[in-house]
């Protein structure tokens, strides 16, 4: 079974539109990470989220930590061509003492001029 | 300096080929992982170095043999691969904390070695 999932899974927005993506996890998160894939590259670290009600933002992207630290959501404002690619929630899971660095389900986004 | 390099960046390689995909890190971090991704799926953990000790191995095949020779590298040596271990193939590096749930660790990734097996 996923740990971590997102939704929805693919999506097409028109430029200057809103959007979200959620992160939904089976167990309590003790800290969400959020990144960015480019088609066939490497992952891009956008935010960290921690605290229950956490919320933090870099340029037109907002991440959210829900209080109960199960659910966490992406906001972009006024989308752009440059947001287009696949975005992953990550968390690390302890599992019999060890660490676990997992990924969700992963959003493709497509961004249209 | 943020940067996690993988060589090489692209590599074709026969079933009875032997090669090695190579990670270097200059952070400081002690924690070091590879994934395998494939294509439309999330990254898949794969190894986990801690201290330069293998701390998880995700039952991968023995065909794929990781190694850190020390605190900035990481290999994956590959013998006898399989077409569909055909895959982008991702390091990552991480601070280690002694409790990542409540201190928080993020990782750091390169670009990743695209790997064809035919």
């Amino acid at each position: 079974s996923q740990e971590l999932e997102q939704s929805p899974q693919s999506l097409i927005v028109q430029e200057g539109k809103n959007l979200t993506i959620n992160c939904t996890s089976s167990k309590t998160l003790y800290g969400l990470y959020w990144y960015k894939q480019k088609y066939g590259e490497g992952l891009i670290f956008l935010m960290m989220l921690q605290k229950g009600g956490e919320e933090k933002s870099h340029e037109k992207i907002t991440a959210k930590l829900d209080e109960k630290k199960q659910q966490s959501s992406l906001h972009i404002t006024a989308s752009q061509p440059s947001h287009a690619g696949i975005y992953l929630c990550g968390a690390i899971f302890s599992t019999s003492g060890t660490y676990k660095y997992i990924f969700g389900t992963g959003t493709r986004l497509k961004v249209l001029a | 300096d943020t940067e996690v390099t993988q060589t090489p960046k692209h590599l074709v390689m026969g079933m009875t080929n032997k090669k090695s995909l190579k990670c270097e890190q200059h952070m400081g971090h002690r924690a070091m992982y590879w994934y395998k991704q494939k294509a439309k799926k999330p990254p898949e953990l794969m190894f986990v170095y801690s201290y330069e000790k293998l701390s998880i191995n995700e039952s991968v095949p023995s065909r794929f043999s990781p190694e850190c020779p020390n605190s900035s590298l990481l290999n994956l040596h590959l013998h006898a691969l399989q077409p569909e271990d055909s895959a982008l193939y991702l390091c990552a590096s991480s601070r280690l904390a002694n409790n990542p749930e409540l201190e928080g660790c993020e990782a750091f990734f390169g670009q990743g070695t695209r790997l064809t097996v035919v």
